[in-house]
């Protein structure tokens, strides 16, 4: 199993340029999550999904959008980046809501 | 509002100095308290999962126990290789959505 798999890695952006983030995990969990972690910081929920169809705003929200058409995939939208989104993002899943979350390595996104 | 608080926000121990990782939770229900290993450039690893007060929890050095109100995560005889930051996760039965601390960063010199 590879688990969680992040892509890109890494990315610079111009203000105002939209990306995505993929996420992807081979475990057939149901649900997923995205989180950006700041320096100093600890993780905060952007957006989640409890199935392919249904997602659902967390903490931060704002400047970004999801989707889930599948199990597997759970991609992350920017839209008109903001130096303010200059983060590190990761993805996770688990079985169910109150379980383990699994993390991806993570991408560090630098908007300038 | 669910809110989790760990200290200190640094430790540097000695190999072979125990110790002790505090994580301070007010949510409303709990229905899981979690403690991750993230290391430099990396995503949190998952450690350990308490569901109630009293509950403890053993991996190699480190030990988690959970009250009411606060898990503590006990590092015994550290090594070097422990180093990493350790964060703490509170799911409540309102949101079920986890609230993170800020994490300890813990360095263990030889």
């Amino acid at each position: 199993n590879a688990g969680v798999t992040q892509t890109p890695k890494f990315r610079i952006l111009k203000i105002g340029q939209s990306m995505t983030l993929q996420c992807a995990q081979d475990m057939n969990h149901n649900y997923m999550y995205w989180y950006r972690q700041d320096p100093g910081m600890g993780l905060k929920l952007i957006y989640y999904s409890v199935g392919a169809g249904i997602t659902d705003k967390g903490e931060v929200p704002n400047g970004y959008n999801v989707s889930r058409s599948t199990t597997e995939d759970f991609p992350l939208r920017l839209e008109l980046a903001a130096p303010s989104q200059t983060s590190v993002y990761f993805c996770a899943s688990s079985s169910d809501r109150t379980d383990t979350q699994y993390f991806g390595p993570g991408t560090r996104l630098t908007v300038l | 509002e669910d809110q989790v608080t760990q200290s200190p926000e640094a430790l540097r121990l000695q190999e072979g100095e125990s110790s002790s990782l505090n994580c301070s939770y007010t949510v409303s229900g709990l229905r899981g308290l979690f403690w991750y290993r993230q290391d430099p450039g990396k995503g949190p690893e998952f450690l350990f999962t308490l569901y109630s007060a009293g509950e403890e929890k053993e991996k190699e050095r480190l030990k988690a126990t959970l009250t009411k109100k606060e898990s503590f995560l006990h590092i015994t005889a550290p090594k070097p290789e422990d180093s990493a930051t350790y964060l703490c996760a509170a799911v409540s039965g309102g949101s079920y959505i986890p609230t993170f601390g800020r994490g300890t960063s813990l360095i263990v010199h030889p």
